[in-house]
This record gives C-alpha cells, sequence and structure tokens, in this order.
C-alpha cells in the first residue's frame, strides 16, 4: 500500500535559521508530490507540487523541495524561517489514474523561536 | 473570487444522529473532495466527486456517504454517528478533472463534534 512517513513529529528551529522538513514516501511508480500547510483555525494550502520535470521545485513563501528517486524523498526546506512560519506541514502523494485522492503524512508541527 | 466554503463551520451531534455537512467549491472547479482530519489518524481521504459522480471512494464505512449537484456542490452525510467521528471535516476542490491529481483548494474546514 502507498504510504506517507514524515519523521518529524514536532520541530523547533530559531527565526532566521534554515528549515528542512522531511518526506518519504513508499509507492511504486512516479508520484505526484505535494507540500501543503495548515495554521491553526485554517484549512490546507499549497505550497508546492512536484510532477515532473526539474526536481527542485520552488514554492510560495520562500519554500522549496527536491524530490529524490533513488532515496524517495521529498524534503521541503526553506533558507530562513519567519515566525509567521509556525503551523503544520503534510507532505501528500496522488498518483495517475486516481483523480485527486492524495495520501497524506502525519504532518510535522514547526515552532520558531524568536 | 471567492474560495472554498464549507457550512457549518462547527456543529455538535449526538452518537446515533446523522448530519450533513456542506461545500461550495470555487466557481468553475468541479472535481470536489473530501477529507477526515483527526489528531489519531491524521488526514484520511473520504471520497471525490466530479461531474455529480463518485470517482474514488476511501476506506471508510458505509455510514459515510456523498453526492454532487449539478452545480458542483457538495455534500456529505454521516448516519448513525459515533464518537469516533469528531473530527474536522475538509473539502477541497479542483479545476483538474483528469486522471492524474491536480492543485487543490481546501476550504476552512466543518469541526464535528460527537457527544
Amino acid at each position: 500500500a502507498q504510504s506517507v512517513t514524515q519523521p518529524d513529529i514536532h520541530i523547533t528551529v530559531s527565526e532566521g535559521a534554515s528549515l528542512e522538513l522531511r518526506c518519504n514516501y513508499s509507492y511504486g511508480a512516479t508520484p505526484y508530490l505535494f507540500w501543503y500547510v495548515q495554521s491553526p483555525g485554517q484549512g490546507l494550502q499549497l505550497l508546492l507540487k512536484y510532477f515532473s520535470g526539474d526536481t527542485l521545485v520552488q514554492g510560495i513563501k520562500g519554500f522549496e523541495a527536491e524530490f529524490k528517486r533513488s532515496q524517495s524523498s521529498f524534503n521541503l526546506r526553506k533558507p530562513s524561517v519567519h515566525w509567521s512560519d509556525a503551523a503544520e506541514y503534510f507532505c501528500a502523494v496522488g498518483y495517475n489514474n486516481a483523480g485527486n485522492m492524495l495520501t497524506f503524512g502525519g504532518g510535522t508541527r514547526l515552532m520558531v523561536k524568536p | 473570487k471567492a474560495g472554498v466554503t464549507q457550512t457549518p463551520r462547527y456543529l455538535i451531534k449526538t452518537r446515533g444522529q446523522q448530519v450533513t455537512l456542506s461545500c461550495s467549491p470555487i466557481s468553475g472547479h468541479r472535481s470536489v473532495s473530501w477529507y477526515q482530519q483527526t489528531p489519531g489518524q491524521g488526514l484520511q481521504f473520504l471520497f471525490e466527486y466530479f461531474s455529480e459522480t463518485q470517482r474514488n471512494k476511501g476506506n471508510f464505512p458505509g455510514r459515510f456517504s456523498g453526492r454532487q449537484f449539478s452545480n458542483s456542490r457538495s455534500e456529505m452525510n454521516v448516519s448513525t454517528l459515533e464518537l469516533g467521528d469528531s473530527a474536522l471535516y475538509l473539502c477541497a476542490s479542483s479545476k483538474v478533472t483528469s486522471g492524474s491529481p491536480g492543485r487543490q483548494y481546501f476550504g476552512p474546514g466543518t469541526r464535528l463534534t460527537v457527544t
């Protein structure tokens, strides 16, 4: 069965520090990969997506992610974190011929220290 | 352009009752998906509707059902509510209707509490 793993449940970084959130997936074919962010009491907002092509994708709010097929990973990065980045981050995978059905990871809660 | 709207935002029901949640997609979006979010199970896909037809279904019991109307608005229904159905129910709409996933826009969710 397809699955998505986010190994870090909580991460705390200082404002201005760099950030990397890990995501590993299990799927036989090339996946469609997404990163979403959820602020308290809000729905999910898409940060970026990877379907094919360049394995380094740029998203909104200064985030980027790199698809590494050999490691089945799609880690999210940001060079300098802002206090407003504190939220929960979800990695998700979709599949060809499965419409808009997504499988989500368990999420990583990011806290930002001043 | 208005975003995805969900009503009601909060709901309290008693075990055994049934509930209907509503989702209005972004204008022009024909695909609507539903997800359940709980602290224990995380985000889980319930079902997707496109052109009034259920296109995909997650691993939930038959108590969970949905439908889509000709204007793309969607409703989901949960019958015989259980305490474990307490969750945030998220709706997402997408313009992409091919067999592959596209960008989805999520609503703020309906917080259902079952007592």
